[in-house]
């Protein structure tokens, strides 16, 4: 079956512009977590959604992120006025159930690799 | 100080040798347990999850200290296709599924 998507795969953007990047889940899947991967670094968590609901946004670095999941299933990470700093690859992963079950296994999207400029 | 420690390496290691990877974790809450595999310009990938009675799968074999909190794991037999970055990984159950990475460990088998 179909894994985690997510688009563009690669996105140049000039600092200063806003950005759109998009997750699409496993089908079904409950839970949706961001993560940013600087070159070099593991990934560290940014937000986390159950369906709709965003129950976790403590990793967001700035108010310039913002991140949306608004019917349960699609999610878009938005970055406003982007900076250098930004410039990593961003990872979507899902999980079928809620995440309270501890160990609940989390599959990854190919992720979106952005450079600001 | 960072969640999850790693020695980024890297550790080229012959075919056929037996490779050990370390990690600490700093809290002591962490309740679950993992190793990811990525390989280069793709996405992590669920090698093996980390009991504390230790866990074996095929060549690969994970051990969990939570008095130390200390998480290991040790290839054998290694093939060039283990060639990837080991990412070492906790989830603390208060923290909603977070994971909490550490830098990874980039191994490179050679023939």
């Amino acid at each position: 079956g179909a894994g985690v998507s997510q688009s563009p795969r690669y996105k140049v953007a000039k600092r200063g512009q806003d950005v759109a990047l998009r997750c699409d889940p496993i089908s079904g899947h409950v839970s949706l977590f961001w993560y940013q991967q600087a070159l070099g670094q593991g990934p560290e968590f940014l937000t986390y959604f159950q369906n709709e609901a965003q129950l976790d946004k403590s990793g967001l670095p700035s108010d310039r992120f913002f991140a949306e999941r608004p019917e349960g299933s699609v999610s878009t990470l938005k970055i406003q006025r982007t900076q250098q700093e930004d410039s990593a690859v961003y990872l979507c992963a899902s999980s079928l159930g809620l995440v309270v079950t501890i160990g609940e296994t989390q599959y990854f999207g190919p992720g979106t690799r952005l450079l600001v400029l | 100080r960072k969640e999850v420690e790693q020695d980024p390496g890297p550790f080229n290691v012959p075919e056929g040798a037996t490779v050990a990877f370390n990690c600490t974790y700093s809290n002591s809450a962490s309740q679950s347990f993992f190793w990811y595999r990525q390989d280069c310009r793709k996405e992590p990938k669920l090698l093996m999850s980390v009991y504390s009675s230790g866990n074996e799968d095929g060549r690969f074999t994970a051990q969990l200290n939570r008095a130390s909190q200390y998480i290991s794991l040790l290839i054998r037999d290694s093939k060039l296709s283990d060639s990837a970055t080991y990412l070492c990984v906790v989830n603390r159950g208060s923290t909603l599924g977070r994971l909490y990475f550490g830098r990874g460990t980039q191994l490179t088998v050679w023939p």
